[in-house]
């Protein structure tokens, strides 16, 4: 398939454990984007790459919370000494660009992270 | 504060039996409103985007509307494969961000 690929799809860590969440988008789409989803929610953005530029990075809750996206094309977001509020879903989207707003997110099912 | 607000929070339908879901939206600029469908354990689908008020666009059973102040996903005689949740987005001129509301849970009973 030619979607947006993330991985793994479920993830348990206990708290204080170091997480790496990978994403890897659409052939070609210079925009990606990461979102967290609260059971019942709408996803809420976390941060935005233009290719290896991280442009935003304002939805991020804490510094414990890293993304990077070095090639311009993969991108992993880490989270440090990880806590119970961190369960959530993390999406993953990408665009072909965003310069206009015309290109729509393509999303990934996510990755569940459950945290003990 | 860009802020979007979707009702009603859940909608159980009888099959057949036509309705509309509300996104209305605060945003300084819009830049785009979209909708998506999101199956449970899934990610958000793309289903339209628009831009100005008065713009329509229709998909099968689904036609979004929008003023300047709301967006109005239709649904003409739904099935129940069209049971998911349906969340509505705003991007403003101010950056790239996209603001999403909470989601219409819709529920289309046989």
């Amino acid at each position: 398939g030619a979607g947006v690929s993330q991985s793994p799809r479920y993830k348990v860590a206990k708290r204080g454990q170091d997480v790496a969440l990978r994403c890897d988008p659409i052939s070609g789409h210079v925009s990606l984007f990461w979102y967290q989803q609260a059971l019942g929610q709408g996803p809420e953005f976390l941060t935005y790459f233009q290719n290896e530029a991280q442009l935003d990075k304002s939805g991020l809750p804490s510094d414990r919370f890293f993304a990077e996206r070095p090639e311009g094309s993969v991108s992993t977001l880490k989270i440090q000494r990880t806590q119970q509020e961190d369960s959530a879903v993390y999406l993953c989207a990408s665009s072909l660009s965003s310069g206009t707003g015309h290109q729509p997110q393509h999303f990934g099912d996510g990755t569940r992270l459950s945290i003990l | 504060e860009d802020q979007v607000t979707q009702s009603p929070e859940a909608l159980r339908l009888q099959e057949g039996e036509s309705s509309s879901l509300n996104c209305s939206y605060t945003v300084s600029g819009l830049r785009g409103l979209f909708w998506y469908r999101q199956d449970p354990g899934k990610g958000p689908e793309f289903l339209f985007t628009l831009y100005s008020a008065g713009e329509e666009k229709e998909k099968e059973r689904l036609k979004a509307t929008l003023t300047k102040k709301e967006s109005f996903l239709h649904i003409t005689a739904p099935k129940p494969e069209d049971s998911a949740t349906y969340l509505c987005a705003v991007r403003s001129i101010r950056d790239d961000k996209i603001i999403f509301g909470k989601g219409t849970r819709l529920h289309i009973l046989p």
